[in-house]
């Protein structure tokens, strides 16, 4: 069955360092995202990628972040300044329509995002 | 109010019990509704999902949403000790992209 990959599995980062987080989505999908879970908080929003463009983004993403699709296989997310509080798991994750409605979201098996 | 509010639990039950999971939800707008389950350090994995109100029946899973009452429910029949998971609900609206996730609700099927 086809997934997402995500990598690395955990990433220990210093404050203030940059972080680029790695994803391959399913290959036919068109819709990409990315969200995070903070321990024990519920899984949130960050921002969608359709089009080669952003489609939506929370109020969490903010300058700080941003994504790309370098080559049509690889989806980023890159924060530039880590703070304290970025420490969460991030999930990507993909869908053939919007929402995942016909099929559902696949979600990768995340990054654990440790800032010290 | 938040908009989606889920009972975190934990919930525990013995084998073969019928487990009923519930969430509310304050967006009158949310049409798409959805059931995850979650291991522990994996992604949410898809359930179940419903447009609309109505029952939706998959093997031991039953979906049930009430619009009118802003309520979603999952029903295991026939649990099992591998359905010891965290179950996330999610819904969205007709015009948005976001998923909005309740906190999940911890299961533990005993033997």
């Amino acid at each position: 069955e086809p997934e997402v990959t995500q990598t690395p599995s955990h990433q220990v980062t210093q404050m203030g360092q940059e972080v680029i987080l790695r994803c391959v989505p399913i290959s036919n999908h068109l819709y990409f995202y990315w969200y995070r879970q903070i321990l024990g908080q519920k899984v949130e929003f960050l921002v969608s990628f359709y089009n080669n463009e952003i489609s939506e983004k929370s109020e969490i993403f903010d300058d700080q972040f941003s994504v790309e699709r370098p080559d049509g296989s690889n989806f980023t997310l890159k924060i530039r300044s880590t703070k304290l509080e970025d420490s969460a798991m991030y999930f990507c994750a993909s869908s053939l329509d919007r929402v995942g409605v016909a099929y559902g979201y696949t979600f990768g098996s995340g990054t654990r995002l440790t800032v010290v | 109010q938040k908009e989606v509010e889920q009972d975190p639990g934990p919930l525990s039950v013995p084998e073969g019990a019928i487990v009923s999971l519930n969430c509310t939800y304050s967006n009158s707008a949310f049409q798409y509704f959805m059931w995850y389950r979650q291991y522990s350090r994996k992604g949410p994995e898809l359930l179940m999902y419903t447009y609309s109100s109505g029952n939706k029946e998959d093997g031991r899973f039953t979906a049930q949403v009430d619009k009118s009452s802003k309520y979603i429910s999952l029903f295991i029949r026939d649990s099992q000790p591998s359905d010891s998971a965290t179950y996330l609900c999610a819904m969205n609206s007709n015009s948005g992209y976001a998923l909005n996730f309740g906190k999940g609700t911890s299961l533990l099927v005993t033997p």
